[in-house]
């Protein structure tokens, strides 16, 4: 069984402030996405990271790939109220074919005003 | 872009009952779709992997004969919870991987909320 870490599991800040959410593996991902998803439905795909080192920019969230490929980070800059969410890391592990995502636990991001 | 649909959004039924969720990829086809369960302030977990016109591959520790999965078509997969019971309540959502942005993406439903009275 594939375990995917994500930290910190619950986190509540000051609007303006930065944070980072991690997401770790002992084994290696041929691709890794976050999601968000608000309370009821389903998750909101953000970003797929592929390649080991890649870094991409979704407005003022920053998702980092390892460079092995067994981790991942998002880091919001001056988050606000409307950040507020669960954001859920999911890797999809070296096998070939169409798998079904493993989840990480989950953050539960809180931005108070 | 890819859209998934579930019907129903919710349903409440009495312990005992079966009920039908069913997942369809809208404009595109699916020979694969999956299917998770989350529990409240929980992450998704994987149930099973549902496959057009062959059995579908569950997870380790998921009941097959209480989790009846059937792949219809290229756009319809069904999950069947069979004799309910209220510890089966839960939000079950179901995936499916199309092409998006260049490589391969899962497109997630909008989810089902169960509750067994």
């Amino acid at each position: 069984t594939q375990l995917l870490e994500q930290s910190p599991q619950f986190l509540s800040i000051q609007e303006g402030e930065n944070l980072t959410v991690y997401c770790n593996s002992s084994s290696v991902f041929s691709s890794l996405q976050w999601y968000r998803q608000e309370p009821g439905e389903g998750p909101v795909l953000l970003v797929t990271v592929v390649t080991g080192g890649e870094v991409k920019k979704l407005k003022r969230l920053t998702f980092q790939f390892g460079d092995a490929r067994k981790d991942s980070s998002l880091h919001i800059t001056a988050a606000q109220p409307g950040d507020t969410g669960l954001y859920l890391c999911a890797g999809e592990y070296s096998g070939g074919g169409a798998d079904g995502l493993t989840f990480g636990k989950g953050t539960h991001l809180i931005i108070q005003p | 872009g890819a859209v998934v649909s579930q019907h129903p959004s919710w349903v409440i039924c009495k312990s005992g009952t079966s009920v039908k969720i069913e997942c369809r990829s809208l404009d595109f086809q699916a020979t694969t779709m999956f299917w998770y369960r989350q529990f409240p302030k929980q992450s998704l977990m994987l149930m099973a992997t549902s496959n057009e016109g062959s059995k579908a591959t569950y997870e380790q520790g998921v009941e097959k004969d209480k989790f009846l999965i059937n792949h219809a078509s290229l756009t319809l997969s069904t999950l069947t919870v069979t004799s309910a019971h209220p510890e089966d309540s839960s939000f079950y959502i179901c995936s499916a991987p199309g092409r998006g942005a260049g490589t391969d993406t899962q497109y997630f439903g909008p989810g089902t909320r169960l509750t067994v009275l």
